[in-house]
Parts: C-alpha cells; structure tokens; sequence
C-alpha cells in the first residue's frame, strides 16, 4: 500500500459547483499537510497548508484534515474554468527541512 | 523576486551521457529538494539539503548526485544517463518554518535516448 493515495480522475464538474478533492495516507506519523496545484507543464504551486487537525479556509478553499480517519480534503467554492489543473496533496512528519510524501494528483476539470 | 529558478528547461541525452541540472534560489531559504515527477507516480524525492554543506538521499536516491554550492544554489548531477531516468525534474526550496511549505521552480524535462 502506497503511503499517500489520491483518485487520479478525471474530475469533471460544472463551473460554480462545489469541488471535493481527497487523500488518505497510512502513515500516522504525519502531522504537516498540504495542498498543492499544478497545471500542464509547470511546476506545483502551494495553495493550503495545515497543521494536526482541523479546518483552514482561504477565499474559495478550504482545507480540512482528519487524522483518526487519516484523511485529508480540499474543498473549491464556486469554481472556475481557470481551477482546471491538477490538485497534488503532500504531507511530512516533521516541520523543517523534511521531503514532502506526494499523492499520486487529481487532475480537475471545470466545465464552463 | 524570482523565486525558484532551474536550467535549463528541456534536455535530451543519450544513454550513458552525462549532465547537471541547475537550481537556484532567491529566497534566503535554508533547505533544498530535488524530487522527480513520472506520469502515474507522483513527485518522489530524489535528495535534499537541509542546509549550506549537507545533502541526504530520498526516496529514489540511486543514479544521481548533488552538491550544495552555496546557500543558493542546489545542482542534481546524472554521472551516466539511463532511459529510466526520462522525467520531469523539480527543484524546491523550504524557509523551514514549523510547516514545511516548498515552494517549486518550473521544472527541467529530461528524456534519455
């Protein structure tokens, strides 16, 4: 079992739904989560980080995390054509200088 | 600023041909990564500085070299290129905060013939 799991998609929805995007990981070490996205060709770009558990928002993101289920969420708020990319969850054990464990990306399409 | 910064952008080898990638950044940030993306993989963490004058392997460490010129400066080194080492090379870097956010450069694309 790969530490970090993440449906590839495609996710399809209309413009203005509400998106849900999703890990689960198996290992309860981590404590430092993020939310990245990338569009084609070019690199990732941090969007939420969290710390433990809880929620975090930001404008139309909201980053929740759930470490008894060990599952993370990144909900998208009346999305847009221009949040078509791909969404990459990654997670640490330690603050620092530690490298990051990556799902595998789920790539999200936003219909106009 | 410009962030994250890697040359060059694309590069093709052929088998056993070596080369460097080059990183830098303009962030003061303490620690570097170099981590490869493969379609259906995900990033992988190759090897990584935690600071000026210290390297350690990641995740998929064999066939590669780094050297930590400076504080701002990280290369990758290929000593002799394989086709299992066509990817997409990324370089981040870490203020090494209590959240560990890294932020990426743009990315090199490697194939090897």
């Amino acid at each position: 079992q790969k530490e970090v799991e993440q449906d590839p998609g495609p996710l399809s929805v209309p413009e203005g739904a509400i998106v849900s995007l999703n890990c689960t990981y198996s290992n309860s070490a981590f404590q430092y989560f993020m939310w990245y996205r990338q569009y084609s060709r070019k690199g990732p770009e941090l969007l939420m980080y969290t710390y433990s558990s809880g929620n975090k928002e930001d404008g139309r993101f909201t980053a929740q995390v759930d470490k008894s289920s060990k599952y993370i969420s990144l909900f998208i708020r009346d999305s847009q054509p221009s949040d078509s990319a791909t969404y990459l969850c990654a997670m640490s054990s330690g603050g620092g200088a530690d490298g990051l464990t990556f799902g595998k990306g789920t790539h999200l399409i936003i219909q106009p | 600023n410009a962030g994250v910064t890697q040359t060059p952008k694309f590069q093709v080898l052929k088998t056993g041909q070596s080369m460097t990638l080059q990183c830098a950044q303009d962030m003061n940030h303490n620690s570097m990564y170099w981590y490869r993306q493969d379609p259906g993989m995900g990033l992988r963490l190759i090897y990584y500085s935690a600071s000026e004058g210290t390297t350690d392997k990641g995740e998929v460490p064999n066939g590669y070299n780094v050297s930590r010129l400076n504080k701002r400066e990280f290369s990758l080194r290929l000593e002799s290129a394989a086709p299992s080492q066509t990817s997409v090379y990324f370089c981040a870097s870490n203020r090494v905060s209590s959240y560990n956010e890294q932020f990426f450069g743009p990315g090199t694309r490697l194939t090897v013939l």
